[in-house]
């Protein structure tokens, strides 16, 4: 139980583009999902909280224009990067707290590299 | 905010030696501490977590002991194995709060 999927698995863009990436929660309801960015050989950074139906909570230096995240349902947040740039290239990784279970336990998705050519 | 410093950065060990990682966090109300384990180009994955109300916990060859006091929690690898490789995250969260706060990352070597 407690699986959480994103698509896609890597994507290229072109500088100046849009990228949508999505984050499900296939076995479980999540009313919270976290948004990470991962660059190489560092730590994960919260971008941003999405709750569902509501406005999402962005970390401090996070530019929420650039990052706009949607959560709509209760198993699906999607966050999409507008205007590219090469300095976006990353990994991204959702999570989401399974309610049903621990308080405190998120399950991450697989990850979206994100390269911006 | 929470910040949760890790140490250490990088660690070599020789196959069967043990391994350890220490955390110290800032938020005295954190009361969840999970370790993550991450190989390269994929996602973290929950190894071990410890709640405030308990000072420690095993599972087969992965410890983690809590000390409130001090405000610091470690990782411990036994009888580590090739496989262990990988990058190890610790990481805490308050009560109130939503977030998990990771630390920086080891980054563990185990030597055959």
């Amino acid at each position: 139980g407690a699986v959480v999927s994103q698509h896609p698995s890597w994507v290229i863009c072109k500088s100046g583009t849009s990228v949508k990436i999505e984050c499900r929660s296939l076995d479980f309801q999540a009313t919270t999902m976290f948004w990470y960015r991962q660059f190489p050989k560092q730590s994960l950074m919260l971008m941003a909280t999405s709750n569902e139906g509501s406005k999402a909570t962005y970390e401090q230096g996070v530019e929420k224009d650039k990052f706009l995240i949607n959560h709509a349902s209760l198993t699906l947040s999607t966050l999409t990067v507008t205007s590219a740039h090469p300095e976006d290239s990353s990994f991204y990784i959702c999570s989401a707290r399974d309610l049903s279970g621990g308080a405190y336990e998120q399950y991450f998705g697989p990850g979206t590299r994100l390269t911006v050519t | 905010g929470e910040n949760v410093e890790q140490h250490p950065s990088t660690l070599s060990v020789q196959e069967g030696d043990s391994a350890v990682i220490k955390c110290t966090y800032s938020d005295s109300a954190s009361n969840y501490f999970p370790w993550y384990k991450q190989e390269l180009g994929k996602r973290p994955q929950l190894i071990i977590d410890i709640r405030s109300n308990v000072g420690e916990k095993k599972d087969q060859r992965i410890a983690v002991t809590l000390n409130k006091t001090a405000k610091h929690f470690s990782l411990h690898i036994t009888e580590t194995q090739p496989e262990d490789s990988a990058v190890y995250f610790c990481a805490a969260i308050t009560a109130a709060g939503n977030k998990l706060t990771f630390g920086g990352g080891t980054r563990v070597l185990v030597k055959p």
